[in-house]
């Protein structure tokens, strides 16, 4: 089992709609957990960080962590074609090393 | 937030040359880097790992002798691969700790091996 699932999708959305992004993990020792967006030919960008259980809202973003069901969301309200990209969940896992580890990625295709 | 600036964005080269790319962390000091490569729709695959003024650490199965790393500075990494090949291509990216428990990434380099 990996340490984090992501299904791939690919997922296409009509501009305007509400896109959930999910991810899965197996650690119940993971703390940390970020969400990076990562546009075709381009770095990831930082895009939602979260520590432990609860919501944090920016913007149209809302993440989410469920630490009982192992499970963190990206909610993305009103979206945009601009929103078209890979989105990529990570979390540090239970090492202090700094090293990510990384979801497979979702691609969503925003439809204007 | 803290950005992160790879050099170059893009590089072609010859089979069995070396060819080196820049990480720098623009506004923040970076003990630590990280390198990755990144196969199309893949998730990114770590390579190693960049402390400053020691020894890289190397993930399992990555080529210490061909792909170098250099953390000169705290504000430095540098990535070279050596001897490249055309399966060496492909995109690759640093990333840096910008303190707070939040990674930044570069744009990423995209290497052709020709």
């Amino acid at each position: 089992q990996k340490e984090v699932e992501q299904d791939p999708g690919p997922l296409s959305v009509p501009e305007g709609a509400i896109v959930s992004l999910n991810c899965t993990y197996s650690n119940s020792a993971f703390q940390y957990f970020m969400w990076y967006r990562q546009y075709s030919r381009k770095g990831p960008e930082l895009l939602m960080y979260t520590y432990s259980s609860g919501n944090k809202e920016d913007g149209r973003f809302t993440a989410q962590v469920d630490k009982s069901s192992k499970y963190i969301s990206l909610f993305i309200r009103d979206s945009q074609p601009s929103d078209s990209a890979t989105y990529l969940c990570a979390t540090y896992g239970s090492s202090n090393t700094g090293k990510l580890i990384f979801g497979q990625g979702t691609t969503l295709q925003v439809k204007p | 937030g803290a950005v992160v600036s790879q050099h170059p964005s893009w590089v072609i080269c010859k089979s069995g040359t070396s060819v080196k790319i820049e990480c720098r962390s623009l506004d923040f000091q970076a003990t630590t880097m990280f390198w990755y490569r990144q196969f199309p729709k893949q998730s990114l695959m770590l390579m190693a790992t960049s402390n400053e003024g020691s020894k890289a650490t190397y993930e399992q199965g990555v080529e210490k002798d061909k792909f170098l790393i250099n953390h000169a500075s705290l504000t430095l990494s540098t990535l070279t691969v050596t001897s490249a090949h055309p399966e060496d291509s492909s995109f690759y990216i640093c990333s840096a700790s910008g303190g707070g428990n939040t990674i930044y990434f570069g744009e990423g380099s995209w290497l052709t091996v020709v």
